[in-house]
């Protein structure tokens, strides 16, 4: 079975600091790991993905992702938060191959302190 | 492109009431998934349609859950009878495979109370 973990239920940042949302997964195969975004009373908008290619995916609104195999993690990060950027973060996983659902981690929620 | 649509935006029913949920995926899109969100589960997926077949409804939660994929351009989520524990906001998500490219779009989600 393949799952995903967001061990923090809260993050908060300083507006200007650099921001670190976290994500591990389990997968059988090679993974599908992708990061979305949810405002208050919104669907959940794409942010960026990792399918193959470059351990460092970059995405939407400045923010980018590392894919570290060995540690089965993909962190998202940004430089310098904006107020903006407060929200709803999921991670979530499928494999390369059979089921294609996406399993979705529990959230992580971004609070950017002016 | 519209994106996923989904209707209606908000349902209010009273328990024991049939309540069905529509979406519109993106044309082109070649799978459907329908997801409940509630704080206590958070994510979880219900139902997933390819190629407008039934392909994985173990997260249906019991029998007076249903969905049907009649065509590639809609799809409909039935509940019935509806209970006050089925409050959630209720998402469609369509998705795309080209190439070794995939893609998950979402709707606007319809946030569903039964009271």
């Amino acid at each position: 079975a393949q799952s995903v973990a967001q061990p923090e239920d809260q993050v908060n940042v300083a507006e200007g600091n650099p921001l670190t949302v976290k994500c591990t997964y389990s997968v059988s195969g090679n993974p599908y790991l992708f990061w979305y975004v949810q405002y208050p009373n919104r669907g959940l908008q794409f942010l960026l993905k990792y399918i193959t290619g470059d351990n460092l995916v970059k995405g939407s609104y400045g923010f980018e992702a590392e894919f570290n195999k060995s540690q089965t993690s993909f962190h998202l990060k940004k430089p310098s938060a904006l107020v903006s950027d407060s929200a709803l973060y999921f991670c979530a996983v499928r494999g390369d191959f059979g089921n294609e659902k996406l399993t979705f981690g529990t959230g992580t929620r971004l609070t950017i302190i002016p | 492109d519209a994106g996923v649509i989904q209707s209606p935006r908000h349902e209010v029913t009273e328990m024991g009431q049939e309540v069905t949920l529509r979406c519109k995926p993106i044309s082109g899109h070649n799978s459907l998934f329908w997801y409940r969100q509630t704080m206590m589960r958070g994510l979880e997926l219900l139902i997933y349609f390819n190629n407008n077949v039934p392909i994985d409804d173990s997260g249906m939660p019991e029998d007076r859950f249903s969905a049907k994929m009649p065509n590639a351009s809609f799809s409909t989520l039935k509940i019935q009878p509806s209970e006050p524990r089925d409050s959630a906001v209720y998402f469609c998500a369509s998705s795309y495979r080209t190439g070794g490219h995939y893609g998950y779009t979402f709707g606007s989600g319809t946030r569903l109370t039964v009271v």
